[in-house]
């Protein structure tokens, strides 16, 4: 079955760019009509939904952080990534890939995750 | 940032039924977008629980079912066993601000 796999540095200094890569095996990102996400959890802010992107290149980011970010797909690489620019301490959060059930915006659920990057914003 | 609001945790004795809630706005939950309940245990990613109207994926008990109101929804566990200890957290689509999904603020659920 398709599965999800968050990689990049657990450390970024503040200022920087956080880059992180999901690779998507068991399966094509190119298949289904399904937006391919990111999400992060930390104390601060429980879960919050970053953006997403569709095999299209279709994107859509969160309003608070779209200021800051790039979510791009390579489709021949089966990976999705994502560049949060202009980092704080209040960027620090456990970092998920995501798959969208693929229905529609307003039913839309996330059944597919992958396990988690934890990255730390410190100098 | 709207965000969905749940009580922080919540406890029952083995057998006894739990209710979560989960409170939106009318540009969530009261605009009638589907709300998605997500389990997590310690150190591991959420786990989708139930989406939508009692959709269970594969290996989930029907203890475990939804409700909704107006702008709150609910997630209900009868029977109330310890493996149940998890934190829950609900989902939903927010049409105020483009597309956008929130989350709920998450509840613990203590067996004891």
């Amino acid at each position: 079955q398709v599965q999800l796999q968050e990689s990049g540095p657990g450390l970024v200094k503040p200022s920087q760019t956080l880059s992180l890569t999901c690779s998507v095996s068991g399966g094509s990102i190119s298949s289904g009509d399904f937006y391919w996400s990111w999400i992060r959890q930390s104390p601060r802010t429980g879960l919050e939904w970053i953006g997403y992107i569709h095999n299209t290149g279709n994107s859509h980011y969160s309003p608070s952080l779209q200021s800051r970010l790039t979510i791009s797909i390579l489709t021949s690489s089966n990976f999705f990534s994502l560049r949060l620019a202009s980092v704080t301490a209040a960027d620090t959060a456990i970092y998920y890939c995501a798959r969208t059930s693929g229905i529609s915006w307003s039913l839309d659920s996330f059944p597919l995750w992958g396990p988690g990057i934890l990255v730390t914003v410190s100098s | 940032q709207p965000v969905l609001t749940q009580p922080p945790s919540v406890t029952g004795a083995p057998g006894q039924r739990v209710v979560i809630t989960c409170t939106g706005t009318s540009s969530n939950i009261g605009a009638g977008h589907a709300v998605h309940w997500y389990r997590q245990l310690p150190g591991t990613a959420p786990k989708l629980l139930i989406s939508g109207n009692n959709n269970r994926p594969s290996g989930v008990p029907d203890r475990f079912s939804v409700s909704k109101s107006g702008a709150s929804a609910s997630l209900a566990i009868t029977g109330l066993q310890a493996e149940d200890e998890a934190d829950y957290y609900c989902q939903s689509f927010d049409s105020s601000l483009s597309v956008n999904y929130v989350f709920g603020t998450g509840t613990k659920v203590t067996v004891l």
